[in-house]
């Protein structure tokens, strides 16, 4: 089966830029997770998918990020204006259900110049 | 919150030899304890995980095991081979398996 699929898979841009992340999860995984790693600091949840549905965005580090899964496929996070410190490695992973291990994406690396 | 401390931070070790990674976890409702593999360029793999009804699990190479009370589980790798040489995170989670608390991760490199 294909795997958690992630573009851009590098993305450069300037502070008060706009940017949009596109993860498309396995086929047939409701439950799709957004994480970050920035800095080289540990990889933190940002948000939870289940279905077309935010189940926890308790993560989400402020209103500049917007998470959306229209029609319960695949996903996208836009950042809103862009920060320096919005740079990081984005991750999505997804799993079949809310008890199954996460199946994660190469990840999206995002550089805010 | 559950916070995930894991060490050591770099790890060298020989062809043949073992490696162990620990982490300490400070939530003790957590009861799922994933371990995952993270290569140069690609997202994390998971390699193995545990429940927290289980005290010990092995695949092959691999081993974790968990000691509940005192709160921390280890990863253990015998035989190291090359392709061994990746980023190692453990993590740890309340109820759900998917919003997980991962440690800083453990850069292990194998020498021939």
């Amino acid at each position: 089966e294909a795997g958690v699929t992630q573009f851009p898979s590098h993305s450069v841009i300037e502070k008060g830029q706009t940017v949009t992340l596109r993860c498309d999860p396995i086929s047939g995984h409701d439950n799709l997770y957004w994480y970050r790693r920035v800095m080289g600091k540990e990889i933190k949840f940002l948000l939870h998918f289940v279905k077309e549905s935010k189940q926890d965005e308790s993560g989400m580090p402020n209103n500049r990020f917007l998470a959306e899964r229209t029609g319960g496929t695949y996903s996208t996070l836009k950042v809103q204006p862009a920060e320096l410190e919005d740079s990081g490695v984005y991750f999505c992973a997804s799993s079949q259900q809310g008890d199954s291990p996460l199946h994660f994406g190469n990840g999206t690396r995002l550089t805010v110049t | 919150g559950e916070n995930v401390e894991q060490h050591p931070s770099t790890l060298s070790v020989q062809e043949g030899d073992s490696a162990v990674i620990k982490c300490t976890y400070s939530d003790s409702a957590s009861n799922y304890f994933p371990w995952y593999k993270q290569e140069l360029g690609k997202g994390p793999q998971l390699i193995i995980d545990i429940r927290s009804n289980v005290g010990e699990k092995k695949d092959q190479r691999i081993a974790v095991t968990l000691n509940k009370t005192a709160k921390h589980f280890s990863l253990h790798i015998t035989e190291t081979q090359p392709e061994d040489s990746a980023v190692y995170f453990c993590a740890a989670s309340v109820g759900g398996w998917g919003k997980l608390q991962f440690g800083a991760g453990t850069q292990v490199v194998v020498t021939p």
